[in-house]
């Protein structure tokens, strides 16, 4: 079946870099689009950004655009989002979910704090 | 960007009873690419359904959508107790995709 394990979270300072982690199972990871997708505390869902299955097309949404970095390894069925120049808004659980337009299956998320 | 409002905000009903979500748009979305998920607290959402009216895989028959343009629907024919929750709909015909605020199906 389907598994997707986020890792990387955990609590860091204004203006700091995280880099989280998505390892997936249970299908073919290089033919799926990619996305992450966050969920501030109390709060509802925000798309962050998608990535095609060989990583040529690359979606950011406008609030994460210029500070996070998505990215893939195909060989090691992974995901990652690269997290710099964090601001306290950023804190939120990150999702990883496999998706091009709806996401169909996600993992259980990793929570980013970012205090100082 | 195009902006989903669900209503109600909260809706209040019995184990058994029928819930109506709904999800307007502020514009039209393309082609229905609109989905809708569940989530429980402290887990992660669940895709319920896509293309406006698909259901997606292993989801039970008592969930439905419906819907077309601007204006789109969920309904739970007879809720269960693993359905109290927060529904969210998403809509993908256009970047960026855009989620609507959440309706909470509470026990009343």
């Amino acid at each position: 079946q389907v598994k997707l394990v986020e890792s990387g979270g955990g609590l860091v300072k204004p203006g700091g870099s995280l880099r989280l982690s998505c390892a997936a199972s249970g299908f073919t990871f290089s033919d799926y689009y990619m996305s992450w997708i966050r969920q501030a505390p109390g709060k509802g869902l925000e798309w962050l950004s998608y990535i095609s299955e060989s990583g040529e097309t690359i979606y950011y949404s406008d609030s994460v655009k210029g500070r996070f970095t998505i990215s893939r390894d195909n060989a090691k069925n992974s995901l990652y989002l690269q997290m710099n120049s964090l601001r306290a808004e950023d804190t939120a659980v990150y999702y990883c979910a496999r998706s091009y337009g709806s996401a169909d299956s996600w993992g259980q998320g990793t929570l980013v704090s970012v205090s100082s | 960007e195009i902006v989903l409002t669900q209503s109600p905000g909260t809706l209040s009903l019995s184990p058994g009873e029928r819930a109506t979500l709904s999800c307007r748009a502020s514009q039209s979305v393309s082609s229905n690419y609109l989905a809708w998920y569940r989530q429980r607290p402290g887990q992660a959402p669940r895709r319920l359904i896509y293309g406006a009216s698909s259901r997606a895989s292993g989801i039970p028959d008592r969930f439905s959508g419906s819907g077309s343009g601007t204006d789109f629907t969920l309904t739970i024919r007879r809720l269960e107790p693993e359905d109290f929750a927060v529904y969210y709909c998403q809509q993908y015909g256009s970047s960026p995709w855009t989620f609507g605020q959440g309706t909470k199906v509470e026990i009343k």
